[in-house]
């Protein structure tokens, strides 16, 4: 089905660690986002990505990078992994200039947690 | 900037209850409104959508209406299911992301 598809589902690391999460679309979206869902706080945007080769801040940015690697790959990564991390990471794509009047298509979401 | 309050929950009702939700917002401009639905262990999917004032959104037996001398798009629903338990997130649009409530989770019992 088409989508936004995230890699992985869960992930365990050690506080230190590095990894990144990976996020694909299928629907020819330019604009790609990185959000962070924790309890009591709602969704959080870490990074976005309007359209290929660009990426801006948002929210939450610090701890984290990102890579726009083509129009279809949006990666998140983390270079030193701290338990504050540990969250739901959720992928989401729409048309540019779209969110709008659109809104996004979102992936099924990464359960990642720091220990 | 731009903001988005919801009513904390949970919201617990039982079967074939009416169900409001609220949701009120700050924005500069004229921002779109959105309801997502998040069922558990997945994503969130579009529920329903209003872009200017005075439109009301539907889906599934949902609606809401983008009121702008209120600043507020509160979900409602005339008798809500089992299916129906889940979090509800309010959300507005800048010009290419759009900023989130912290959710209400509904549970319904049968």
């Amino acid at each position: 089905n088409a989508g936004v598809t995230q890699t992985p589902k869960f992930q365990v690391l050690k506080t230190g660690q590095s990894m990144t999460l990976q996020c694909a679309q299928d629907m020819n979206h330019n604009s790609m986002y990185w959000y962070r869902q924790d309890p009591g706080m709602g969704l959080r945007l870490i990074y976005y990505s309007a359209s290929e080769g660009t990426t801006d801040k948002g929210e939450v940015p610090n701890g984290y990078n990102v890579s726009r690697l083509n129009k279809r790959e949006f990666s998140l990564r983390l270079e030193s992994a701290a338990p504050s991390q540990t969250s739901v990471y959720f992928c989401a794509s729409s048309e540019e200039g779209t969110a709008a009047n659109y809104g996004y298509t979102f992936g099924s979401g990464t359960r990642l947690t720091v220990v | 900037g731009n903001s988005v309050t919801q009513m904390e929950g949970p919201v617990t009702l039982s079967e074939e209850a009416f169900l409001t939700i609220n949701c009120t917002y700050t924005a500069t401009g004229y921002p779109s409104l959105f309801w997502y639905v998040q069922y558990p262990g997945e994503g969130l999917q579009l529920l329903l959508k209003a872009t200017k004032a005075d439109d009301k959104g539907s889906n599934k037996g949902f609606e809401a209406t983008y009121r702008k001398e209120t600043t507020s798009f509160h979900l409602e629903k005339g008798s809500v299911q089992v299916s129906d338990s889940a979090v509800y997130f309010c959300a507005l649009s800048g010009y290419s992301t759009l900023t989130f409530g912290k959710g209400t989770m509904l549970l319904v019992s049968p």
